[in-house]
């Protein structure tokens, strides 16, 4: 059982590249989102998705895009880079019931410059 | 707007000493409070979890408390080891809503 897959684990963009940040997981949650975490921040809700074709904006949405369209998979999608988008990224799923634990991935690391 | 206040922000401890982490909320309604370990380079993963009713909830040499009238709550760690360097997470749900508040972590270093 793997859990909450993110790919790429590492990346670096240059200023006004576009990329697709992968978010996967095989424990048929409904729940899935996305944070971004920086130093002395904590973590950040970016969109997050209650199922198939439904998302929705967190705390921080500007600049990035979320698609939905199966229940596996939750992309991030950045526009056109920052470096204010140097940050690491988790995905995370929950599975529904209202004490659930959120399930995270290992975090990609994306460096904009 | 629902809010985690965690402090100290960061704290430095022997290995083999006890130390105390804190967590203050206002999220309301309250459902559950969860203590998230994240190591280095690493996802949050949980610890324990608090509902209303549970005063006291230990995981090892984990041990959390809750007061949910005055809406704190702790993490003790007794026996630290080096493995217990970490950022601890304080997150905690609002009843009916998917989206947890997160607090901004302690920074836990043990020195051998």
């Amino acid at each position: 059982n793997a859990g909450v897959t993110q790919t790429p684990k590492f990346q670096v963009l240059k200023t006004g590249q576009s990329m697709t940040l992968q978010c996967a997981q095989d424990m048929n949650h409904e729940y899935m989102s996305w944070y971004r975490q920086d130093p002395g921040m904590g973590l950040r809700l970016i969109h997050y998705s209650v199922g198939a074709g439904i998302t929705d904006q967190g705390e921080v949405p500007n600049g990035y895009n979320v698609s939905r369209s199966t229940t596996e998979d939750f992309p991030l999608r950045l526009l056109s880079a920052a470096p204010s988008q140097t940050s690491v990224y988790f995905c995370a799923s929950i599975p529904p019931g209202g004490t659930s634990e959120a399930f995270f991935g290992q975090g990609t690391r994306l460096t904009v410059v | 707007k629902n809010q985690v206040e965690q402090s100290p922000q960061s704290l430095i401890i022997l290995e083999g000493k006890n130390c105390t982490l804190q967590c203050n909320y206002t999220v309301s309604p309250f459902s559950n409070l969860r203590w998230y370990k994240q190591d280095t380079g690493r996802g949050p993963v949980s610890l324990t979890i608090m509902t209303f009713s549970e005063n006291t909830k230990s995981n090892g040499r984990y041990t959390a408390t809750l007061d949910a009238d005055t809406k704190q709550s702790s993490l003790h760690i007794t026996a630290s080891q080096l493995s217990d360097s970490a950022s601890y997470i304080c997150v905690v749900s609002e009843g009916g809503s998917y989206i947890p508040t997160f607090g901004r972590g302690t920074s836990l270093i043990v020195h051998p």
